[in-house]
């Protein structure tokens, strides 16, 4: 399968915590990307982070890729009750140019 | 603006029956465009991607097929439905391949009994 893992499947936090997901994936990629699905909704693109990327921001979001250990990670700092939701890594694969390949997901949950 | 549409939202059908789910977006030119499958509690599969009007790439064998009849219009059929077919149904587009964010539709649940 092409599909990326994502790491932790299920976190729960207190609000205004960090949270920390993880993701790893098996192929050359040109970009990876992260978003968001509330439940029974469909998904909403938050960051997007090329190859030659180590770092990225926003908002309260940041991004980093290891290309060498084909593994990147989504830091949301300062959680909120409204940031609970499944966040899933997807892979834009190099060779192929078309297909994304989504990961397992990372079930968050916010305590207020 | 884009906007890309999907109905029905929800969907209940027998065991054999066809399906037709229909996506559609606006505001674009020439998408890529994907319909994915997602089962309960699991990340998204994807079925079928398209990079023009008739061209149509698969990626898993299984019980669906899909269609391009228009540049913004993307059919996701079945003649005969099985129970596995249950699901989340999302369809999705994207400017130039993968190496762009893709913007997803509400999607469909589907259950077969």
């Amino acid at each position: 399968s092409q599909q990326g893992e994502e790491d932790p499947q299920a976190l729960s936090i207190q609000e205004g915590e960090n949270a920390t997901m993880n993701c790893s994936y098996k192929t050359s990629i040109n970009n990876l990307q992260w978003y968001r699905q509330n439940s029974g909704r469909g998904l909403v693109h938050l960051i997007l982070i090329r190859s030659n990327e180590r770092e990225k921001h926003s908002g309260r979001l940041r991004v980093t890729l290891d290309t060498s250990k084909k593994s990147s990670s989504l830091l949301i700092t300062a959680s909120r009750a409204a940031d609970t939701a499944s966040y899933f890594c997807a892979t834009g694969q190099k060779n192929t140019g078309n297909q994304f390949y989504f990961g397992t997901g990372t079930s968050l949950t916010v305590i207020p | 603006s884009q906007t890309i549409h999907q109905w029905p939202a929800t969907l209940v059908q027998p065991v054999g029956s066809p399906l037709s789910l229909e996506c559609t977006v606006e505001g674009t030119s020439n998408p890529n465009l994907y319909w994915y499958r997602q089962a309960a509690g699991r990340g998204l599969q994807l079925l079928f991607y398209s990079v023009g009007i008739g061209q149509i790439s698969s990626e898993v064998p299984q019980n669906l097929s899909a269609s391009r009849p228009q540049d913004r219009q993307f059919i996701l059929s079945s003649k005969k439905l099985l129970l596995s077919d249950s699901g989340f149904y999302l369809c999705a587009w994207s400017v130039f391949s993968s190496y762009n964010e893709q913007f997803f539709g509400p999607g469909t649940r589907l259950t077969v009994l």
